[in-house]
């Protein structure tokens, strides 16, 4: 079963606008982390947050976390079509050991 | 980068084989892992290892076997394929444990179909 539930599952904007996805978790976390897979490619890790922060931001990524909601959003600024991939969200749960749980990812397309 | 190597990246193999799925990493990461992904179930964990000759089963490790005699390499082997496990199968490592954010490294991929 998947910790982490991605939405939407797909995403079509064009080039310049701005991408969010969104991420709900069912269990208490100590870490929430995105990833990005480019397709036919393995995922690579794009930004951590912890239990305890709100928000962190990378260039043009900005992550939110809402423990109380239990859910993350990952939002991308003017967007390139060299973002277009998939972006799954993973969740290290208190429960899980060292174990990170992926949701089923959000599938980005940007058009040039 | 080639820190986290996969082989074979394409295989086609018939029900009933055995087929090992190799993973090599350079950076001497204590966790090691093994996911499939499939569409409709995201990414899901069938083995881990937590240091040379610790392994432990994850989600779905129902017909896999591991092994991890080396730090650095983490073999999957299929004892006897089936068309369901035809799957994309990716091999991961973790350097540290949960305090320290454990970001995981993913190799490329290994395509595997069970005809």
């Amino acid at each position: 079963s998947q910790q982490g539930e991605e939405d939407p599952q797909a995403l079509s904007i064009q080039e310049g606008e701005n991408a969010t996805m969104n991420c709900s978790y069912k269990t208490s976390i100590n870490n929430l982390q995105w990833y990005r897979q480019n397709s036919g490619r393995g995922l690579v890790h794009l930004i951590l947050i912890r239990s305890n922060e709100r928000e962190k931001h990378s260039g043009r990524l900005r992550v939110t976390l809402d423990t109380s909601k239990k859910s993350s959003s990952l939002l991308i600024t003017a967007s390139r079509a060299a973002d277009t991939a998939s972006y799954f969200c993973a969740t290290d749960a208190n429960n899980a050991g060292n174990m990170l749980t992926f949701g089923g990812g959000t599938r980005l397309m940007v058009k040039p | 980068d080639a820190g986290i190597t996969q082989s074979p990246r394409y295989k086609i193999t018939e029900t009933g084989r055995q087929v090992t799925l190799m993973c090599h990493q350079t950076w001497s990461h204590s966790y090691m892992f093994w996911y499939r992904q499939d569409l409709g179930h995201g990414l899901r964990l069938i083995y881990y290892s937590a240091a040379a000759d610790i392994t432990d089963k994850g989600e779905v490790p129902d017909g896999y076997v591991v092994s991890r005699s080396k730090t650095e390499n983490f073999p999957l082997t299929l004892e006897s394929a089936t068309r369901s496990q035809t799957s994309v199968y990716f091999c991961a490592s973790s350097k540290a444990g949960r305090y320290s954010g454990n970001t995981i490294y993913f190799g490329e991929g290994s395509w595997l179909t069970v005809v």
